[in-house]
């Protein structure tokens, strides 16, 4: 598995948009990027992924960078709920079904 | 679409007693997976189901932990006999198999908060 450095933690102010980096810098052709966060008390929830294009949902947007070292996760409107520990994992579709979590980075959103 | 659902949310037992938990994945996933999350640590994977068969339990502890989804659907995982070191969140996630245009996401349960005394 490529592994991923995330910084441990960040403050947002609340209606900001909060920028997450995350470092992949040995991942494969064939790895996608893939973000999850976990809020307190709570199962960790699927927000986004992506291979090498940029990627927008209702919760966030993902930007790759062109040689898919590192990416950001935004979140363009943080609100207090969005307090949580986020997740940036490298994997393989399908052939590598086990999701390796690292520290991840706590993000707190301050009103 | 309802979630994955689990039960109990919590439970509290002593050591060397046994506990079961119980996880009903999102409606078609055929894959279903069981993680152990201890306490300021991300989940680490403990078992995957494809179906009612095992697809990987090389990091579940065999001495006292066993899995089990006799029919596919439904999973239970049980630890007996409990030590202090199994107080844990055990999650339970689930996917749908490979098919034209799915993707694998895993999508995870509320998990069980396990406090062994």
């Amino acid at each position: 598995d490529a592994k991923t450095t995330q910084p441990p933690s960040m403050d947002c102010a609340e209606g900001r948009a909060a920028n997450l980096p995350c470092n992949h810098s040995t991942i494969s052709g064939n790895e996608y990027v893939y973000w999850y966060r976990q809020i307190h008390s709570q199962g960790p929830q699927y927000i986004i992924h992506g291979l090498k294009n940029n990627e927008t949902n209702e919760m966030a947007s993902l930007i790759i960078t062109e040689d898919r070292k590192s990416s950001t996760l935004i979140l363009p409107h943080a609100t207090l709920r969005d307090t949580a520990v986020y997740y940036c994992i490298v994997r393989v579709q399908f052939n590598d079904y086990k999701l390796s979590f690292g520290a991840g980075t706590t993000v707190t959103v301050r009103a | 679409e309802a979630g994955v659902a689990q039960s109990p949310r919590y439970k509290i037992i002593e050591k060397r007693q046994s506990v079961a938990f119980w996880c009903n994945p999102i409606s078609g996933h055929a894959t279903l997976y069981w993680y152990q999350q201890i306490l300021g640590q991300g989940p680490k994977l403990l078992i995957q189901f494809q179906n009612n068969g095992v697809v990987d339990d090389s990091q579940l502890p065999k001495d006292r932990f066993s899995a089990e989804r006799l029919k596919g659907v439904d999973s239970t995982l049980k630890i007996q006999p409990a030590k202090l070191e199994d107080s844990a969140v055990y999650l339970c996630a689930s996917s749908q198999v490979r098919t034209s245009g799915s993707t694998d996401t895993q999508y995870f349960g509320p998990g069980t908060r396990l406090t062994v005394l």
